[in-house]
């Protein structure tokens, strides 16, 4: 079965460094990869999406993500980071053969930004 | 456009009442969802539509039904209600299966 690892559940970084979440996932042929944010009270927002082409994906905010195949990785980067970006991140795989109504989300990275 | 909203945004129920979560959509989207996020948990498919009228069970499906009359509006509705169904609710809605998804703000129920 698919699933989606984002291992560090807290990460605090100090405003204007740069930060790394990590997503690993489980599937049996490479899907469809998305990042959301979720601030607090807030739903989800789609900060980026992988569908094919260029590994490098740039999002909204300054964000970005890398997908790599061999490592089954799609980390989420950003080169400096504002007290803003403090909010909760997801990552989730979609199967290419359906919607996107099938994510697997993982279970979450809370970002702390300290001062 | 308002988006998608969601009503209630806190509920309080005692075990075995029955109550419908409201979603709406004025974006004229055809699918929607709904989603279940838990601590320490990733949300959850509970059911989605394709259209009005077609709807289908996502990965936690038992003890709610949905039903979809209109494009605008998928109701998720708790028959009666039980602890474990204490959680927070996003309703979320896209134009396509391929496009991106929308979420409303989240429905807080806490089943006692």
């Amino acid at each position: 079965a698919q699933s989606v690892t984002q291992p560090d559940i807290h990460i605090t970084v100090s405003e204007g460094a740069s930060l790394e979440l990590r997503c690993n996932y489980s599937y049996g042929a490479t899907p469809y990869l998305f990042w959301y944010v979720q601030s607090p009270g807030q739903g989800l927002q789609l900060l980026l999406k992988y569908f094919s082409g260029d590994t490098l994906v740039q999002g909204i905010k300054g964000f970005e993500a890398e997908f790599k195949r061999s490592q089954s990785s799609f980390n989420l980067r950003k080169p400096s980071v504002h007290w803003s970006d403090a909010a909760e991140y997801f990552c989730a795989v979609g199967p290419r053969n359906t919607g996107f109504q099938k994510l697997v989300f993982g279970t979450g990275t809370r970002l702390l930004v300290s001062p | 456009n308002a988006g998608v909203t969601q009503t209630p945004k806190f509920q309080v129920l005692k075990t075995g009442q029955s109550m419908t979560l409201q979603c709406a959509q004025d974006m004229n989207h055809e699918y929607m969802s709904w989603y279940r996020q838990d601590p320490g948990m990733g949300l959850r498919l509970i059911h989605y539509s394709v259209g009005a009228g077609i709807t289908d069970q996502g990965e936690v499906p038992n003890g709610y039904n949905v039903s979809r009359s209109t494009t605008e509006d998928f109701p998720l509705r708790l028959l009666s209600a039980a602890p474990s169904q204490t959680s927070v609710y996003f309703c979320a809605s896209s134009l396509g299966g391929k496009e991106t998804q929308y979420f409303g703000p989240g429905t807080r129920l806490l089943v006692l």
